[in-house]
């Protein structure tokens, strides 16, 4: 699977968007991009994935550009819940690739008050 | 609550002891993930089952690691003979392989883990 590269940590204000980046540079063209978040003392969540085209459901907007070597992920009103660990993976999805999801370091995101 | 549990929530032990650790899937899920956390990091891959068959695991996954699965529902990992860089959470994920296709898209549910600590 191709390796992510997401910026440490960021800050969010309650009620404002949190436009989260991740580079995938060395992605291919059977790899989707996913995304996970991981609150405090808890299993990992899925939250949403893509592989060309935007991406919407009730958590969350995947942005994808059109050369697919990084994405976004929009929370667009960011609640003190939504404060976790977010993880960007690439997956592979061909039989051959295997089903393991390889976690990076993530992004700490602190949503603020 | 129909999510993955996890059983113990929390597990102590000494060094050269023993643990196992249970994991009960989502009841119509036929995968099965296990998962090593250490503190700060990401969560790594150990193995995966799909119904009773272990098809894939880590090369973090040594001799003193061995999991099972035996009737295609709840799975157990055991650790033999425990060391302190055992120390992690355990996450236990399931997903659902539709037949027929040959590709796999499909999210995984994580449990909430066990936190071993080995004194």
């Amino acid at each position: 699977d191709a390796k992510t590269t997401q910026p440490p940590s960021m800050d969010c204000a309650e009620g404002r968007a949190a436009n989260l980046p991740c580079n995938h540079s060395t992605i291919s063209g059977n790899e989707y991009v996913y995304w996970y978040r991981q609150i405090h003392s808890q299993g990992p969540q899925y939250i949403i994935h893509g592989l060309k085209n935007n991406e919407t459901n009730e958590m969350a907007s995947l942005i994808i550009t059109e050369d697919r070597k990084s994405s976004t992920l929009i929370l667009p009103h960011a609640t003190l819940r939504d404060t976790a660990v977010y993880y960007c993976i690439v997956r592979a999805t061909i039989k051959a690739a295997g089903n393991k999801l390889t976690f990076g370091g993530g992004t700490r995101v602190l949503v603020k008050p | 609550d129909t999510g993955v549990s996890q059983d113990p929530r929390h597990k102590i032990t000494k060094r050269g002891q023993n643990v196992t650790f249970r994991c009960d899937p989502i009841s119509e899920h036929n995968r099965l993930y296990w998962y090593r956390q250490t503190l700060g990091q990401g969560p790594e891959f150990l193995t995966y089952f799909q119904n009773e068959a272990q098809l894939e695991k880590s090369r973090l996954l040594s001799d003193r690691f061995s999991a099972e699965r035996p009737k295609g529902s709840f799975s157990t990992l055991e650790i033999q003979r425990t060391e302190q860089g055992d120390s992690a959470m355990y996450l236990c994920a399931s997903s659902l392989r539709l037949a027929g296709g040959p590709t796999d898209y499909n999210e995984q549910f994580f449990g909430p883990g066990t936190r071993l600590t080995v004194l």
